[in-house]
């Protein structure tokens, strides 16, 4: 099944650590996107990537960092630089923006909860 | 900027009742609305899109409205079931082609049997 895949599930982080959550999809998706959620904010954008070695900074992409060297792949890594990064990730895709498929719905992966130790 | 809100925070109903969720968006400029449901600890699923040029969209019990005018969506659901009970996000693409989604906070339901 066609799908887009998150792991792990659950993560810690140590004070001073860099993490990454792997997101893969196999839907032939060019667009693929990070977002953040915290309880009672919604979801809010970190990055996201349009086509292979590119990405666009979201709405909070303070540290923050990503890369796109497949078309499968968009690893997101959570930086020492980012002081608050207790939260639930989610990785979504969807079909390029193109004039008569402006209106593709995105697809979601099952989260990534991270912690700090 | 564009804003989501979504009315009530959180809603509790017996079995078998309709229902209507409420969205709200500030710029009426939007290429679509999202409706999507997250179960506790789980990503998005889609739920229903509508197109800018569209007023409602239907899947089974679910039927969604757009109002852009107004800046106003509803997602009514019929004969709710226990089965419902997560919650319910909208969102709206607002403008440029990145396909930017812009979220509300979302509708915690719970339908009691």
């Amino acid at each position: 099944d066609g799908g887009i895949t998150q792991s792990p599930k659950y993560l810690f982080r140590k004070e001073g650590q860099n993490v990454t959550l792997s997101c893969e999809q196999n839907l032939n998706h060019d667009a693929m996107y990070w977002y953040r959620q915290d309880p009672g904010q919604g979801l809010r954008l970190i990055y996201y990537s349009q086509i292979v070695n590119d990405f666009q900074k979201g709405d909070i992409a303070e540290g923050y960092s990503v890369s796109r060297e497949k078309k499968e792949s968009f690893p997101l890594t959570v930086t020492s630089a980012q002081k608050n990064p207790t939260a639930f990730y989610l990785c979504a895709s969807t079909s390029t923006w193109t004039a008569g498929s402006s209106n593709q719905p995105q697809h979601f992966g099952d989260g990534t909860r991270l912690s700090i130790l | 900027k564009q804003e989501v809100t979504q009315i009530p925070a959180a809603l509790s109903v017996p079995e078998g009742e309709n229902l209507v969720l409420n969205c709200s968006f500030t710029d009426s400029a939007i290429y679509n609305l999202q409706w999507f449901r997250q179960d506790p600890g789980k990503g998005l699923t889609s739920l229903l899109l509508i197109q800018s040029s569209q007023r409602e969209q239907t899947s089974g019990r679910l039927n969604a409205s757009l109002d852009k005018s107004s800046g106003r969506s509803t997602l009514y659901i019929a004969a709710s079931q226990p089965g419902d009970s997560a919650t319910y996000l909208c969102a709206v693409r607002s403008g440029g082609a990145t396909n930017k989604l812009i979220f509300g906070t979302g509708t915690l339901l719970a339908v009691q049997p």
